[in-house]
């Protein structure tokens, strides 16, 4: 059974890009969190998906988007890089929205310049 | 809201000691808690969760913690370390009804020593 996927793994972007992060989640899983993690703020919750709808969000500006598709796949937006959005994109994806059983994937990396 | 506190932003024990990783949290009703587990260049693993069936849960790798209301407190134990278990070991909260939104702690990185 496959896990978590997403891609890239590494990206290196310049300020004032954008980004997408794509999330591919566990066969079945309906559910898709995204998490940042810096080694200032640990580990921040960005939204919850489920059923394409967005369920959560976290305390994130509005560069900061999201979105999930009816195959439950979903990717994650950034747009206007700053230096302070470098970190560690992880996905997380769950059987349903408050299942609380959370699969993490292995994360997207990404570095800003 | 809901928050944790994990103490010991390192922790070093010998290889077959007791690990004793500690989280308190802090919440108005009945949380959900867990505990995972980030090795190097990796996503996060559960190794166990509280959901108020049992006050003492046991997880993977011989990992088990206990939740005591009384002391807000649900500390993460292991009777002997292995040096596979090194790795950093982060204590999450979420209310029951909350989703998937979890509430991490800032993290205890656990060394093994030989």
């Amino acid at each position: 059974k496959a896990g978590v996927t997403q891609t890239p793994r590494y990206l290196i972007k310049t300020r004032g890009q954008q980004v997408t992060l794509s999330c591919s989640p566990i066969s079945g899983h309906r559910s898709v969190s995204w998490y940042q993690q810096t080694p200032g703020q640990g580990l921040q919750f960005l939204f919850e998906y489920f059923s394409e709808t967005q369920r959560n969000k976290g305390n994130f500006p509005g560069r900061f988007s999201g979105r999930q598709f009816s195959n439950s796949r979903s990717e994650m937006n950034v747009s206007t890089l700053e230096l302070g959005d470098s970190a560690l994109y992880l996905c997380a994806s769950s059987l349903s929205a408050g299942a609380n059983v959370l699969t993490f994937g292995a994360g997207s990396r990404l570095t800003v310049l | 809201a809901q928050s944790v506190t994990q103490l010991g932003s390192h922790v070093s024990v010998s290889e077959g000691a007791l690990v004793l990783l500690r989280c308190n949290y802090s919440s108005s009703v009945p949380p959900y808690l867990f505990w995972y587990v980030q090795y190097p260049n990796q996503g996060l693993q559960l190794l166990l969760k509280y959901t108020s069936a049992a006050t003492l849960v046991k997880g993977i790798n011989g990992f088990e913690a206990e939740f005591k209301k009384s002391e807000t407190s649900f500390h993460l134990t292991k009777p002997s370390a292995h040096m596979s278990d090194a790795a950093e070991y982060f204590c999450a909260v979420s209310a029951a009804g909350g989703g998937n939104k979890l509430t991490f702690g800032t993290g205890t990185q656990l060394k093994v020593e030989l």
